[in-house]
């Protein structure tokens, strides 16, 4: 079975950084790119970062960018999202995604149940 | 930086067809992707490449392009189907994925 599992969701304070982890199964985690998706409360989806299969392009939305690195190990089949300066509006529901194929530049056809991330004094 | 615009909202009887639009400029020259997302779930791909289907999603689903308006189709709706419905293309000049604004569903 396919499968998608994110950890290290947290409240943490204004400014601090957290990573994010994502254990991927069920298929060869190095044939496809991965991307990171959040949803602020009660919002809608926002892409946050995508990234190669090969780690060799990566893409991040603008808020993110210079704060958030996204980053893989295809060894230990395992996706990851530094966020370093978090602010308030970080705080959503963050996804692991896969993507249809080895570029991060198509549709996400499965996705994790999310780790929460709240940014907050 | 890109942007798809989606309504709020749509609402459909039983039974017949709600069609939900997804607007962008020259998304002619984009390959557009659906998504469901039903409350407290994670999204679903529905249609991937404007209008091909993953498996396990049923006909009634269809994508569609014309202009500068993609279009995800329902057909035969049912109470199953009241979700949030999101469009996503990839916009190459900023290297960035785009989700639209998102429509929900009400049957």
């Amino acid at each position: 079975e396919v499968q998608l599992v994110e950890s290290g969701g947290t409240l943490v304070q204004p400014g601090r950084s957290l990573r994010l982890s994502c254990a991927a199964s069920g298929f060869t985690f190095d044939d496809r790119a991965m991307h990171w998706v959040r949803q602020a409360p009660g919002k809608g989806l926002e892409w946050v970062s995508g990234i190669s299969w090969n780690s060799g392009s990566k893409g991040y939305v603008d808020s993110v960018k210079g704060r958030f690195t996204i980053s893989r190990d295809n060894a230990k089949n395992f996706l990851y999202l530094q966020m370093n300066s978090l602010r308030p509006e970080d705080t959503a529901l963050y996804y692991c995604t896969r993507d249809l194929r080895s570029r991060p530049t198509h549709g996400l056809d499965v996705w994790g149940h999310g780790t929460m991330v709240i940014v907050s004094a | 930086s890109y942007v798809l615009t989606q309504p709020p909202s749509v609402s459909v009887a039983p039974g017949q067809t709600a069609r939900i639009s997804c607007g962008g400029n020259n998304i002619g020259g984009k390959s557009v992707h659906w998504y469901q997302q039903k409350p407290g779930q994670a999204p679903v791909l529905v249609i991937y490449d404007d209008s091909d289907r993953p498996s396990g999603i049923p006909e009634r689903f269809s994508g569609s392009k014309s202009g500068n308006t993609a279009t995800l189709t329902i057909t035969r709706v049912d109470a199953g189907d009241e979700a949030d419905y999101y469009c996503q293309v990839w916009d190459r000049i900023s290297y960035q994925q785009v989700f639209g604004g998102g429509t929900k569903l009400t049957v």
